[in-house]
């Protein structure tokens, strides 16, 4: 099946200092992909609709200064996480429109930011 | 705006028992329905997909089924196993669109 990779799957940085999180489409090329954010025990919410080559569209409450995407090419999404603080800690997920009209999507693992 | 409601928010069965569980929707003009898996700390696996014209899909011991009509979706794991205990979540898209979820069911397999 279609992978989807994340990087870092961890990461801890101090309060004030910026996190770029990568998501790529290891084996199919991706024009959309999905960043979501999951606070413990909760379920995800959509952060931003990131399209390849265009403007990432942003939910309403996220801020789109302080969440920076970036979807450079058809394989790679960037998260970038400006001046972190404590309350942005939580688990970071991707995901990758595959292509072919089924809208399945293919997450990627996760990655853990907390913020000191 | 879609919403999506899973029942029950937790479940503990012992080992070998079949178990069944629900997803709703409100709004019925879906594209498809997905059902993930997501264990504590990671990402989530995808475990089944059903087309809006389709009715069930199986794969080993998991059944989906879709009622699109009743804004509903059931999974049903047979033979429960210790290491089926995750998170199990629905998901909903009208379209190339980001999925609605719900907020999961809890699955605890005892063995």
């Amino acid at each position: 099946g279609a992978v989807v990779s994340q990087h870092p799957s961890w990461v801890i940085c101090k309060s004030g200092t910026s996190v770029k999180i990568e998501c790529r489409s290891l084996d199919f090329q991706a024009t959309t992909m999905f960043w979501y954010r999951q606070f413990p025990k909760q379920s995800l919410m959509l952060m931003a609709t990131s399209n390849e080559g265009s403007k990432a569209t942003y939910e309403q409450g996220v801020e789109k200064d302080k969440f920076l995407i970036n979807h450079a090419s058809l394989t790679l999404s960037t998260l970038t996480v400006t001046s972190a603080h404590p309350e942005d800690s939580s688990f970071y997920i991707c995901s990758a429109l595959f292509p072919g009209g089924k809208s399945e999507q293919y997450f990627g693992p996760g990655t853990r930011l907390t913020v000191t | 705006k879609q919403e999506v409601t899973q029942i029950p928010a937790a479940l503990s069965v012992p080992e070998g028992e079949n178990l069944v569980l629900n997803c709703s929707f409100t709004d019925s003009a879906i594209y498809n329905l997905q059902w993930f898996r997501q264990d504590p700390g990671k990402g989530l696996t995808s475990l089944l997909l059903i087309q809006s014209s389709q009715r069930e899909q199986t794969s080993g011991r998991l059944n989906a089924s879709l009622d699109k009509s009743s804004g509903r979706s059931t999974l049903y794991i047979a033979a429960s196993q210790p290491g089926d205990s995750a998170t199990y979540l629905c998901a909903v898209t009208s379209g190339n669109t980001p999925l609605v979820f719900g907020k999961g069911t809890r699955l605890s397999v005892i063995a």
